[in-house]
């Protein structure tokens, strides 16, 4: 059991460099989630996805994009970086039965510099 | 979401019992009480979670005030292993899962 997966771990881009995040879990889990964390701060919901199928937007979705490609890949998209997304990218996926518990189990995170 | 109120920072000796505060003043009835924490370089981890009473695990215990405008999370014994960033969320039943992260406190933890 692996768990969650996030690929790559470290990228260097350019502004204005396009390049995808790609995250798995092995858990069967419903809902996948990406987060940002940029430096002293807690994490921040970039867009999430309850079921395969269907996405939707967190607390700061503008400049990424994500696709739900089947209930073990979430991946994330940055169509033109900025350096303002220079940050580390986490990934998360939780079971949604029963609803009372809710863990969510986190990936590795990717490190991301945008010059 | 309902916002939490945590320390910036604390610190602990080795071996010895933490109690991290959280304060939830705004909490509401369908707000369950989730602790996570952050080692250095890692993603965040589950710690423990409630609603209205105490509840332990292998990991901590989660102390919750009668009117539940407070937690705490306990910590038995503290190891250099403990040292990270806590983070205490409100989680409201039945919104899709999402966890808003504040800042949390960083605990250090001396030999």
């Amino acid at each position: 059991n692996a768990g969650v997966t996030q690929t790559p771990k470290f990228q260097v881009l350019k502004t204005g460099q396009s390049m995808t995040l790609q995250c798995a879990q092995d858990m069967n889990h419903n809902s996948m989630y990406w987060y940002r964390q940029d430096p002293g701060m807690g994490l921040r919901l970039i867009y999430y996805s309850a079921s395969e199928g269907t996405t939707d937007k967190g607390e700061v979705p503008n400049g990424y994009n994500v696709s739900r490609l089947n209930k073990r890949e979430f991946s994330l998209r940055l169509e033109s970086a900025a350096p303002s997304q220079t940050s580390v990218y986490f990934c998360a996926s939780r079971h949604d039965y029963p609803l009372k518990h809710n863990e969510q189990f986190f990936g590795p995170g990717t490190r991301l510099t945008v010059l | 979401d309902a916002k939490t109120t945590q320390p910036n920072s604390m610190e602990s000796n080795e071996e010895e019992p933490v109690h991290l505060p959280c304060n939830h003043s705004t909490i509401s009835g369908t707000d369950y009480i989730h602790w996570y924490r952050q080692l250095p370089s890692q993603g965040p981890e589950y710690v423990i979670h409630g609603l209205t009473s105490n509840v332990n695990n292998r990991m901590a215990s989660l102390a919750i005030a009668e009117d539940r405008k407070s937690s705490t999370l306990i910590l038995h014994r503290a190891t250099l292993r403990d040292a990270a960033v806590y983070y205490c969320i409100l989680r409201r039943i039945g919104n899709t899962g999402k966890l808003i992260f504040g800042q949390g406190t960083t605990l250090q933890v001396k030999p």
